[in-house]
């Protein structure tokens, strides 16, 4: 139980051009889903905190025009990577809150690796 | 705001070893949890253990343990006979109850067990 699937999982893109990734829930109902952006060697800095059916909430520093998030279902969150730049080049993870029971915990999805040429 | 710390930026250990990765936290909050999440090389973030603040007793799962000490704010990671797929990132991870669950995660300790 709580897996959490993404997609895609490697993507490269030119500069200016969009990409959507897609972070599903697939054996339970995620109302909160949580993206995240990874560095080399570094820490997981979390980005914004997608709510179902309402505007996701975004971290300071991280430009809501640049990532769009949409929850538009209970299993279903996407991160749309917009006019993507190299500097975007990135490793970026969603995770979802546990079902019912289990909401205090964060699954992760495996990540997708974003190369912007 | 909550900080964590991983103290230790890369750590080894002997197959078969036991080794203990530390974390501090600071914070106000008396409720709240705390997790021990592992990044193995294929950087899917894993789950590993879990604990509530409000419970003196410490979790285990299987050949993982924490030392918790809620006054110092300290929540270790013992990993029992160590084996080869545990080498990963470690990271610790806070969470304040009731608020979100926002994850506030410490830089990382990089676990090498060797053979």
């Amino acid at each position: 139980g709580a897996v959490v699937s993404q997609h895609p999982s490697r993507v490269i893109c030119k500069s200016g051009t969009s990409v959507k990734i897609e972070c599903r829930s697939l054996d339970f109902q995620a109302t909160t889903m949580f993206w995240y952006r990874q560095f080399p060697k570094q820490s997981l800095m979390l980005m914004a905190t997608s709510n179902e059916g309402s505007k996701a909430t975004y971290e300071q520093g991280v430009e809501k025009d640049k990532f769009l998030i949409n929850h538009a279902s209970l299993t279903l969150s996407t991160l749309t990577v917009t006019s993507a730049h190299p500097e975007d080049s990135s490793f970026y993870i969603c995770s979802a809150r546990g079902g019912i029971r289990d909401q205090e915990t964060q699954y992760f999805g495996p990540g997708t690796r974003l190369l912007v040429l | 705001a909550q900080t964590v710390t991983q103290s230790q930026p890369e750590m080894s250990v002997q197959e078969a070893e036991t080794v203990t990765l530390s974390c501090t936290y600071d914070t106000s909050e008396s409720n709240y949890y705390l997790f021990w999440y592992k990044q193995p090389p294929s950087r899917q973030m894993i789950l590993v253990i879990r604990q509530e603040a409000y419970k003196q007793q410490n979790a285990t799962e299987n050949r993982f343990s924490v030392n918790f000490q809620k006054a110092a704010k300290s929540f270790s990671l013992k990993i029992s006979d160590s084996q080869l797929g545990d080498t990963a990132m470690y990271f610790c991870a806070f969470m304040k109850r009731n608020a979100g669950n926002m994850l506030t995660f410490g830089g990382g300790t990089r676990l090498m067990v060797k053979p």
